[in-house]
Order: structure tokens, then sequence, then C-alpha cells
């Protein structure tokens, strides 16, 4: 039972350029999530999707892109990468109003 | 707008000790109260409170939800070194998950 699982794990890029981060999930789950984490922010959600076809902006959407065309995939994409975007990002999923769960976790540094 | 408070901010204990971690929510269309344990990785799920008054204990970790107030505790008693870890209180809304900025808590042998 893999979960929810995040790739890459690890990603150095420098600003200006295209990068996506992956999220998958085997469960089925309705609900998805990305969430970046930084120092003094605590956790803070970027986009989520109810289901497929179907996402919704957080509190720090802007230069962020989501797409969600199967249930268990929801990809973002950093449109044109800036410094201030190197963080950690975590993707979670959950069913309904169950428990939400998280992913491993991507390190993105922005140069 | 919706917010979750978490307090203290940081705790540093002895091996030992009890502590107790607050959290305080104003979200709206509440449906459940949610704490994880947070160490150098993705934060892994504690509890989930649904009814006011009804604690829920796994092992040395309890946590009890007032809705009427709006509040819930998490109680660590014995605390041991693995016990330190960033504590994250979130309240569910109708969609989303609202985060409080966390506890940090530290255990000193």
């Amino acid at each position: 039972d893999a979960g929810i699982t995040q790739s890459p794990r690890y990603k150095i890029t420098e600003t200006g350029r295209q990068v996506t981060l992956m999220c998958h999930q085997t469960w089925s789950h309705s609900y998805m999530f990305w969430y970046r984490q930084d120092l003094g922010h605590g956790l803070r959600l970027i986009y989520y999707s109810a289901a497929a076809d179907i996402t919704d902006k957080g509190e720090v959407p802007d230069g962020y892109v989501v797409s969600r065309s199967k249930t268990e995939n929801f990809p973002l994409t950093l449109e044109s990468a800036t410094r201030s975007q190197t963080s950690v990002y975590f993707c979670a999923s959950r069913r309904g109003q169950e428990t939400q769960y998280f992913g491993p976790g991507t390190r993105l540094l922005v140069l | 707008e919706d917010k979750v408070v978490q307090s203290p901010l940081s705790l540093v204990v002895h091996e030992g000790d009890t502590v107790t971690l607050n959290c305080s929510y104003e979200v709206t269309n509440f449906r459940s109260l949610l704490w994880y344990k947070q160490e150098k990785k993705a934060p892994t799920f504690l509890f989930m409170l649904t009814s006011s008054g009804i604690e829920k204990k796994s092992g040395r970790l309890s946590s009890i939800l007032d809705k009427k107030e709006l509040f819930s505790i998490l109680n660590i008693t014995a605390t041991q070194t693995g016990d330190s870890a960033v504590y994250l209180c979130a309240a569910q809304g109708a969609q989303k998950l609202v985060f409080g900025q966390g506890t940090r808590l530290t255990i000193n042998p």
C-alpha cells in the first residue's frame, strides 16, 4: 500500500525556470491538497482539489498552477520559479471528512 | 477569517514531566479538530476529535475537544525524549484544514 507519494523528494532549480512537483495517492481519496511549510509561517495551503477537474485556491496561490485530470494525481507547477518559493512542499489527501494524510514532502531550493 | 492559535509556541521540559498543549480555533462550518506530530519530516496523524467532552487516548497521549469554548488540549504524560517534536493543531472546515503555528516541544533527558 503505497499511500501518498511525492516526487522529486529534493529539487534544485534556478530563478525563472518552470518546475513541476508530483503527488500521487493510491487511496482514491477525493480531496487533495498542496501546502508549503516555511520557518515562521507554519503550513500554508496553496491549492486544493475536491475531485478530479475541481480545484480551488488556498492562502498563497500566486505563482503556482495545479491540475487534476485524474483522481490519483495532483501536480503543482511553479510557472517561473522565484527565490521566495524555496520551501518544503507537502501534498496531502483525504476521503470526505475523514483524516487528512500527508506525503513525505519535496524540498525545493530556488537559486 | 478562519484561524487556529496554539500555545505555547515553544516548551522545554524534563523527561518524565507532563505537558499540556493548547489549541483554540475559529473556523467556519467546523467539522473536526485534528492533532499531528511533526519531527523532521511530514506531519503524522495523532487524533481527530469531533465530539465535545470525549477524551481520545493513545498510550501516554490524550486529547479532548470543547466545542462550546472552541478549544482543544493535547496532554502528554511521562514525557520521553522521543516526544520532542512540533505538535500541530488543525481545524477542519467545510473544505479545508486550517493549521495553527505549532508548538515546539523539547524534552530534555
